[in-house]
């Protein structure tokens, strides 16, 4: 069945550590994107992506960075640049033309040890 | 800038009552809305969507909204609540071009007592 693959489910990450959070999708889908999840906020949009090797900053890009070589990976880096890591991310994926939902994969939660 | 605005954060309802989420918008065009549920620890599952057409649409699981341009409103709602509808309900605003980009509500999380 097509869909989005976030892995792992549950990252934990020292203090001073980049970690890299995977996003695969089959669903032959352009657009790509970044989202974190904090209680009570919502989803705030990280970067995001509509074609192959390009991409752009979100409203929170701030110690995050995305590639996007291959139309079905959408790889994105915390740094440790990042002071507030601690969150669900969500990534998803839509095609692009016309009036296309976004669907989602089931998250990666990142906590600080 | 386009903004959501979900003005409860919690909501019980009984099983078997009915069920209406409210979800204000802010956009300066015909916006895109959706309706999207998520169960704890899992991602986003989309409801249901407006784009243009027919204000009152019709989704999965029993659930419906309308919108209302003059209200600037697309409120969820359910006849029958089910216990399985228990859940964080998000509303969000889509623009047309420029990434298609989705402004998320805060959230409402229904609680369902049997």
């Amino acid at each position: 069945d097509g869909g989005i693959t976030q892995s792992p489910k549950y990252l934990f990450r020292k203090e001073g550590q980049n970690v890299t959070l995977s996003c695969e999708q089959n669903l032959n889908h352009d657009a790509m994107y970044w989202y974190r999840q904090d209680p009570g906020q919502g989803l705030r949009l990280i970067y995001y992506s509509q074609i192959v090797n390009d991409f752009q900053k979100g409203d929170i890009a701030e110690g995050y960075s995305v590639s996007r070589e291959k139309k079905e990976s959408f790889p994105l880096t915390v740094t440790s640049a990042q002071k507030n890591p601690t969150a669900f991310y969500l990534c998803a994926s839509r095609p692009t033309g016309g009036n296309q939902p976004q669907h989602f994969g089931d998250g990666t939660r990142l906590s600080i040890l | 800038a386009q903004s959501v605005t979900q003005p409860d954060i919690h909501i019980t309802v009984s099983e078997g009552a009915s069920l209406e989420l409210r979800c204000n918008y802010s956009y300066g065009a015909t916006p895109y809305l959706f309706w999207y549920v998520q169960s704890p620890g899992q991602g986003l599952q989309l409801l249901l969507k407006y784009f243009s057409g027919d204000t009152l649409v019709q989704g999965i699981k029993g659930f419906e909204a309308e919108f209302k341009r003059s209200q600037s409103s697309f409120n969820l709602r359910k006849p029958s609540v089910h216990w399985s509808d228990a859940a964080e309900y998000f509303c969000a605003v889509g623009a047309a071009g420029g990434g298609n980009k989705l402004t998320f509500g805060t959230g409402t999380q229904l609680k369902v007592e049997l």
